[in-house]
């Protein structure tokens, strides 16, 4: 079965950067793109920006341009995503998930990942 | 434009149809993807596309699209459909990004 296992909580301060992983299994890994989405406290999910696991293709959001950088190892099937420059905003849920394209259909999400900013 | 606008709450009756909506200008280009949240979970993909529902997904849930606006209907709602419903689709710019809505709150009373 498809699964996407993301690393732990993690609490950075402000000006950090903060690398999260997902690693996938059940499928083959260069066959989707893998996007990446928030979500602040009682807020709503924040697209970030998409991969392909094929060629390392990118698409980030226009806000992030510069701070955020997504790879992937084929080696082992993970996508990471590193946020660099970090603010109190960013602390949020960070979540991977299975895109069947480019046009953000998610069929598969990983657990999610809390990353808190603070001093 | 790069938004897709969603209604914040809705309530619907036990066992009736509701009807949630989702306007931008990108669907009239791109087809709205469309994902359920329950409370400390993460998202689950309930349509996509024209109206394809996923494996595992009761037929309960449809999607539909219409000029700007795209909706996911749920007929028969179910106390368990109770979460927030998200639309989603590529933005219309040609920047090759993605847009969320902000979500809406299903109430089933």
């Amino acid at each position: 079965q498809v699964q996407l296992v993301q690393s732990g909580a993690e609490v950075k301060k402000p000006g950090a950067s903060v690398k999260v992983s997902c690693k996938a299994s059940g499928y083959t890994f260069t066959s989707y793109g893998i996007s990446w989405v928030r979500q602040a406290p009682g807020q709503g999910l924040e697209w970030m920006g998409w991969i392909s696991a094929y060629n390392g293709n990118t698409n980030y959001a226009q806000k992030l341009q510069g701070r955020v950088t997504m790879t992937t190892d084929t080696s082992t099937s993970t996508a990471y995503m590193e946020l660099r420059s970090l603010r109190s905003d960013d602390t949020a849920v960070y979540y991977c998930a299975r895109d069947q394209g480019t046009n953000g259909v998610c069929d598969y999400w990983g657990q999610g990942t809390l990353v808190t900013v603070s001093s | 434009s790069s938004e897709l606008t969603q209604d914040p709450a809705v309530s619907v009756a036990l066992g009736q149809t509701v009807r949630i909506t989702c306007q931008g200008d990108s669907l009239r280009s791109y087809y709205a993807s469309w994902y359920q949240q329950k409370p400390g979970q993460a998202p689950v993909l309930v349509i996509y596309g024209k109206n394809n529902r996923p494996s595992g997904i009761p037929d309960r849930f449809s999607g539909s699209s219409s000029g700007n606006t795209a909706s996911l209907t749920i007929t028969g709602a179910q106390a368990e459909d109770e979460a927030d419903y998200y639309c989603n689709s590529r933005d219309s710019s040609g920047n090759h990004v993605v847009v969320f809505g902000g979500g809406t709150k299903l109430t089933v009373l």
